[in-house]
């Protein structure tokens, strides 16, 4: 597509349920990242996706969340039994990277995030 | 964990001055990049700096990278309204070449 699309842009849940957000990269792009923001903070690291396997799982908060990637393309990020501190705004970026063997970070293309509001 | 820390949280300034923020970090880096929010969207990227580069200049916007004191500074020229935003600095750690890490952000406001 002409640039990154996150679905959905808005979502209220309930404490307990799960929600899955899914990411839609730029065709092409090798690289898709997720990081999550609170109201009037910086950007935390989540997790990144070289192809479909994940390198760094570190930045996940808890085992309530888990990601995959699929086909080298979309992602989804699960978070189980929501909490009322997941409440955030989800960002996913995706990024063709410049060449093989040690991968070599470039400009991040972002999505207009996922805003998940937990009651 | 932040990687990267700006400075400072806020600044106001009056249209047509230049703005100044700076980002500190803590690790050795491949490269640095800046990027800009505007309320409640996606980041756009404005400029990549590599390790090995200490100046570069887009435009209106001046990046200098000080790799031994691990800091960078991101320079406005003759700021705008519409430069109002929220900026970040983004570093990809050398340990973790593919992980960009961003800091907490810096809050610019132009007053017309």
């Amino acid at each position: 597509g002409a640039g990154v699309s996150q679905s959905p842009s808005n979502k209220v849940t309930e404490k307990g349920k799960d929600v899955e957000l899914r990411c839609d990269p730029i065709s092409g792009h090798t690289a898709l990242y997720w990081y999550r923001q609170s109201l009037g903070q910086g950007l935390e690291f989540l997790i990144y996706f070289q192809g479909n396997s994940a390198p760094d799982k570190s930045g996940l908060p808890s085992d309530r969340f888990s990601a995959e990637r699929t086909g080298g393309s979309v992602s989804t990020l699960t978070i189980q039994r929501t909490q009322q501190e997941d409440s955030a705004v989800y960002l996913c970026a995706s990024s063709s990277l410049p060449g093989q063997g040690r991968f070599i970070t470039g400009e991040l293309f972002f999505g207009e995030g996922s805003r998940l509001t937990v009651l | 964990s932040q990687q990267g820390e700006e400075d400072p949280q806020a600044l106001s300034i009056q249209e047509g001055e230049n703005a100044t923020m700076n980002c500190s970090y803590k690790t050795s880096i491949n490269n640095l990049q800046w990027y800009r929010q505007n309320s409640g969207r996606g980041l756009v990227h404005l400029i990549l700096i590599r390790s090995n580069e200490r100046e570069k200049h887009s435009g209106r916007l001046r990046v200098t990278l000080d790799t031994s004191k691990k800091s960078s500074s991101l320079l406005i020229t003759a700021s705008r309204a519409a430069d109002t935003a929220s900026y970040f600095c983004a570093t990809s750690p050398y340990s973790s070449a593919s992980k960009i890490i961003f800091g907490s952000g810096t809050r610019l406001s132009i007053r017309p």
